[in-house]
């Protein structure tokens, strides 16, 4: 089945600790994004990967880091979480960074305590 | 500020009711996505209009693109309760500085009630 795989769903953690999100995907798709979603805000861009080793700043990548050594993941970093960090994160991914449109994960919902 | 705004926010209806939502931009659209986002679930694409005036329907909803790329509606008849969800509208905006960015209007909330 073709999906965005994303882990965990759920954490909870402690400012300043660092954590690491991880998504996949196996449908060989050149285009990754993350994306966080707050109440009254929408869906925002945090940063997005055109292929293997090319990543680009979305709308709000301050306090984020990702990395893409392969095609098919593209982890989102926190290294020192605050509480501001708290949302809901999506992984997507797409053939060709638009068309035929994003594949997205079933979220990650972060609390930083 | 939202560069796609949509409304209404929040629609609740009948069973079997009619309702549109709306997108805006004060910008042209490229081209335009509508997805459908259920809870705990991430948004699914339902559809992706590109030529102004251009309407696509996908069995009860009917998509429809302005003439001038600047505004879109998804209009669903006889509303189920399995149509209850966030529906979200985005696009590649010209000003955002980068056409690889899908910017994402803030969605409206649909309940349909038994």
């Amino acid at each position: 089945e073709a999906q965005v795989t994303q882990n965990p769903r759920y954490l909870i953690t402690v400012t300043g600790k660092k954590l690491t999100v991880t998504c996949s995907q196996n449908m060989n798709h050149e285009y990754m994004s993350w994306y966080r979603q707050d109440p009254g805000l929408g869906l925002r861009q945090i940063y997005y990967s055109m292929n293997v080793e090319v990543t680009d700043k979305g709308d709000v990548p301050e306090g984020y880091k990702v990395s893409r050594k392969e095609k098919r993941n593209f982890p989102l970093i926190l290294e020192s979480p605050s509480p501001n960090q708290t949302s809901l994160y999506f992984c997507a991914s797409s053939l060709s960074g638009y068309f035929p449109g994003y594949t997205f994960g079933s979220g990650t919902r972060l609390t930083v305590v | 500020t939202q560069l796609l705004e949509q409304s209404p926010q929040f629609l609740s209806i009948q069973e079997g009711e009619n309702l549109t939502v709306y997108c805006n931009s004060s910008s042209v659209f490229s081209s335009l996505q509508w997805y459908r986002q259920e809870p705990g679930e991430g948004p699914v694409l339902l559809v992706t209009v590109v030529t102004g005036g251009e309407v696509k329907k996908l069995k009860r909803l009917t998509f429809q693109f302005g003439d001038a790329r600047k505004d879109s509606s998804l209009h669903i008849t006889a509303a189920q309760p399995g149509d209850t969800g966030l529906y979200l509208c985005a696009s590649r905006i010209i000003s955002s500085g980068s056409a690889r960015q899908l910017t994402f209007g803030s969605g409206t909330q649909l309940t349909v009630l038994p």
